[in-house]
């Protein structure tokens, strides 16, 4: 049973409009969640981070969003462009040693110019 | 460049060969992972080693063996696979497994196709 869920596999945005990537997740221990975004032909690559004692962090253009009582994490993308249109996991873990990062299967995100 | 680098980046083999990839990492760090990308799937974690001891096997097949012969170089033995094991195997490294995580470092993969 998945643990980590992106139930959209893909998402077509219009250059300069919000790009917003879902996430649910099933274990309430988890209490740190990340973002990668992978180009074809690369290894996912980290974008943005937050834990469970936080609801929001921003960095740049890219903002996630927590809901822990929703179990629900949201990336919003403001604006959108053409380069980030790339494959985005989102992952979870319980932040504590021995334990692995458990990834959902991915939002293929195209932003058209 | 990511730091953590994957050979080969594609493979093709016959279900009766027998073949090995090869990551490495010059990060420092003290964690390495194997995971499995399916299509449709999510990423599948193989193998973990932490300080150059496996320390998690996610009920793998035997004819997948990992083997890591010291901190920076991690190895994954195959052996009479199947063409449903036809996949992107990832490997990643992180400072320490679990604990304050600052996210993974992958290499590219390698796109493996079984004949």
């Amino acid at each position: 049973d998945q643990q980590v869920k992106q139930n959209s596999p893909s998402l077509s945005v219009q250059e300069g409009r919000i790009s917003i990537l879902n996430c649910d997740y099933t274990n309430s221990m988890f209490d740190y969640f990340l973002w990668y975004k992978k180009y074809p032909a690369e290894g996912p690559t980290f974008l943005i981070s937050i834990s469970s004692i936080k609801d929001k962090n921003e960095d740049g253009r890219f903002t996630v969003f927590l809901n822990k009582s929703a179990k629900h994490l949201s990336l919003h993308i403001v604006p959108s462009q053409p380069g980030d249109s790339a494959v985005y996991f989102c992952a979870a873990s319980e932040n504590q040693a021995g334990t692995a990062l458990i990834f959902g299967k991915g939002t293929t995100l195209s932003v058209s110019s | 460049e990511t730091g953590v680098t994957q050979t080969p980046r594609h493979l093709v083999m016959g279900m009766t060969n027998k073949k090995s990839l090869k990551c490495e990492q010059h990060l420092g760090h003290n964690a390495m992972y194997w995971y499995k990308q399916s299509a449709k799937k999510p990423l599948e974690l193989m193998f973990v080693y932490s300080l150059e001891e496996r320390v998690e096997n996610n009920s793998v097949p035997s004819r997948f063996s990992p083997e890591c012969p010291n901190s920076s170089h991690l190895f994954l033995h195959l052996h009479t696979l199947q063409p449903e094991d036809s996949a992107l195997y990832l490997c990643a490294s992180s400072q320490e497994f679990g604990g304050t995580n600052y996210g993974y470092t992958f290499g590219s993969g390698t796109r493996l196709t079984v004949v």
